[in-house]
């Protein structure tokens, strides 16, 4: 069985911080791991991905995020948050072992920006 | 860049009434999806496809849900009696074999 667990519903930051947010996943296999953003009123955008390979992956808008299988995280930071980053990301697992697999869905983490 | 295309972005409905939520998914896909959000709540797994036939469905997609993919292109998603309750954004995606899933912008259900 899979899962995920992200740490804060809702994370304010001011315009140009750090942007961290957590994400935790439970899986019996190896995991692939995915962020998504949802921007309102919008569908589901890919913002990185992490199947095998480099643990430190860079996705779209200059947000990255690193595997790390002994604490079974995959959190998403940016360096500097731009207010377009207000939106809700969503980690999500499935189970790496090719053709089909269905995505496990954390609840999300809403993200404020602040002048 | 191809994407996945949902129709109608919105439909409204009254309960028990049938509705399809239709999906153009990117065109060398194999597998496809369908998952649902309620609003303000997380993004739910429905149902997987493949080969014409349904690989894996959720708890949630009972007997009222069915799915098809009628002509090589479309992927539908049909709600055969809606209730109050299956009001929510219905996502379709689709995936080749390297697992990423595209989603598309989503249909809103509202059912009255």
């Amino acid at each position: 069985a899979q899962s995920v667990t992200q740490l804060g519903s809702h994370v304010s930051v001011s315009e140009g911080a750090l942007v961290l947010l957590r994400c935790n996943y439970s899986s019996s296999v190896p995991p692939y791991l995915f962020w998504y953003v949802q921007y309102p009123n919008q569908g589901l955008q890919l913002l990185l991905k992490y199947t095998t390979g480099a643990t430190l992956v860079k996705g779209i808008n200059g947000f990255e995020a690193e595997f790390k299988k002994s604490e079974t995280s995959f959190h998403l930071t940016k360096p500097s948050a731009h207010m377009s980053d207000a939106a809700e990301y969503f980690c999500a697992v499935s189970a790496n072992s090719g053709g089909y697999n269905k995505l496990i869905f954390g609840a999300g983490t809403r993200l404020a920006v602040h002048p | 860049e191809p994407e996945v295309t949902q129709t109608p972005s919105h439909q409204v409905t009254q309960m028990g009434q049938e509705v399809i939520l239709r999906c153009v998914p990117i065109s060398n896909h194999l597998y496809f999806y369908w998952y649902r959000q309620i609003l303000g709540q997380k993004v739910e797994f429905l149902v997987s496809f493949y080969n014409n036939e349904i690989s894996e469905k959720s708890e949630i997609f009972d007997d009222q849900f069915s799915v098809e993919r009628p002509d090589g292109s479309n992927f539908t998603l049909k709600i055969r009696s809606t209730k109050l309750e299956d009001s929510a954004m219905y996502f379709c995606a689709s995936s080749d074999e390297g697992n990423i899933q595209y989603f598309g912008a989503g249909t809103r259900l509202s059912v009255l």
